[in-house]
């Protein structure tokens, strides 16, 4: 089975701190992704990565930034946290193919911003 | 604006019923995938429909998609206690590195 696992289930932080969310994957996936979750709005896309040191913009980057220095780890940076990144941070990763793959999730981090 | 939008919101039923949930897209896709969200977890895939097909079963699961009205319908049958959780669809449109857009959900209540 697909294992995603991300860092941390709960996360307290205060407004300018800098926030590191990482996310593992053990499948050997190329793909990973970043989403924020919020009541309402569904899954936005924040960042996806589809090789090792390459990163896309997704939906809404604006305040994050993400690395991949290796294959299986995927980071989402909060440089300087704002109360409106209080969020469900959520991580998933899948293989590259034609016809289109599943993503496979990590459990999701809490992130709650003071 | 979501690509997928669930219809309805939220939806309370009797353990033993059948629940139904609809998705609108606007864009053409490779195809369309329903995943469940327990309280507080992650997303789960449950099914994965592409363009060129109609119907998919999986177990209690019957999922049916309508190209020419950018529509698809999530149909639980025979629910259970255990079904109780939010439903998303999820469209890909064949960009780079499959990625999916996702509507906003639909809360799913059954009750015992």
């Amino acid at each position: 089975d697909v294992k995603v696992t991300q860092s941390s289930r709960y996360l307290v932080k205060r407004t300018g701190e800098k926030v590191f969310l990482e996310c593992v994957q053990d499948m050997d996936h190329e793909n990973m992704f970043w989403y924020r979750q919020d009541p309402g709005l569904g899954l936005r896309l924040i960042y996806f990565s589809y090789d090792v040191k390459m990163k896309e913009k997704g939906d809404i980057p604006e305040g994050y930034s993400v690395s991949r220095e290796k294959k299986e780890r995927f980071s989402l940076i909060l440089e300087s946290a704002s109360t409106n990144q209080t969020s469900m941070y959520l991580c998933a990763s899948n293989i590259p193919s034609g016809g289109g793959e599943t993503q496979y999730f990590g459990p999701g981090t809490r992130l709650l911003v003071l | 604006s979501q690509q997928g939008e669930e219809d309805p919101q939220a939806l309370s039923i009797q353990e033993g019923e059948n629940a139904t949930m609809n998705c609108s897209y606007k864009t053409s896709i490779n195809n369309l995938q329903w995943y469940r969200q327990n309280s507080g977890r992650g997303l789960v895939h449950l099914i994965l429909i592409r363009s060129n097909e109609r119907e998919k079963h999986s177990g209690r699961l019957r999922v049916t998609l309508d190209t020419s009205k950018k529509s698809s319908s999530l149909l639980i049958t025979a629910s259970r206690a255990a079904d109780t959780a939010s439903y998303f669809c999820a469209t890909d449109e064949g960009a780079a590195g499959n990625k999916l857009t996702f509507g906003g959900g639909t809360r799913v209540l059954v009750k015992p």
